[in-house]
């Protein structure tokens, strides 16, 4: 199965701040078809995760262009910049290049 | 709008089976695949598998192959997952997401206790 790295475990930031979180995998994530299937998720708590980034790069709809997804291959990273009180939470970065999906560990953003 | 909802939380004895819902609406059912994830406390995501609405085929990870079992209902836009041989290990909060995992169920945690 491939594995997420994420690194931070947690992430302490001052509000207005930017924040970097990083998610390394075991294997190219980059499918057959030219596509590469790395998704950045945030669970706040007591809630479902949502979709923040899709394909890399790609911010699903009303997401802020605060949080921007780069990388490629087997490394990634997702950049909050001008932290907001609602950005709190466990980011999730998963892959669904290869068959089974996985999720990182998980990386807590939390007020310095 | 889409809407994912889940049936309420479950609490199971050692060695029983447990049958949760995911009920959908606000788009046509049979275009999207429904994935399963699994959250232990405190502890990251899993994920289970996926069915076809439309065809009812599955692809579960090997995992919770012999674990999980998915299927629904198109009659009432119903997807299900029953959990079997249920252990301490099974505890936990399961998501319901529509394919490409921008929609999710508000989850159904699932505790298993004598």
């Amino acid at each position: 199965d491939v594995v997420l790295t994420q690194t931070p475990v947690a992430q302490p930031v001052t509000l207005g701040d930017q924040a970097s979180i990083s998610c390394r995998s075991s294997q190219s994530l980059v499918h057959s078809n030219g596509n590469t299937y790395l998704e950045w998720y945030l669970q706040k708590p007591g809630q479902s995760p949502q979709l923040l980034i899709y394909k890399v790069s790609n911010r699903f709809s009303g997401v802020p262009d605060r949080f921007i997804g780069s990388g490629s291959g087997s490394d990634f990273t997702l950049k909050i910049s001008r932290v907001e009180p609602e950005d709190l939470g466990v980011y999730y970065c998963f892959q669904a290049t290869h068959d089974p999906f996985t999720f990182g560990s998980g990386t807590k953003l939390e007020i310095k | 709008q889409v809407n994912l909802l889940q049936s309420g939380a479950a609490l199971v004895k050692p060695g029983a089976s447990v049958k949760l819902s995911c009920k959908a609406s606000g788009y046509t059912f049979t275009d999207y695949y429904i994935h399963w994830v699994k959250q232990s406390h405190g502890k990251s995501l899993e994920w289970i598998g996926y069915i076809n609405p439309n065809s009812g085929y599955t692809n579960y990870n090997e995992k919770f192959k012999s674990k999980a079992t998915l299927t629904v209902d198109k009659s009432t836009n119903t997807a299900y997952m029953e959990l079997s041989r249920l252990t301490s290990e099974d505890s936990a909060t399961y998501y319901c997401t529509r394919d490409s995992f921008a929609y999710w169920g508000q989850g159904t945690l699932v505790t298993v206790s004598s």
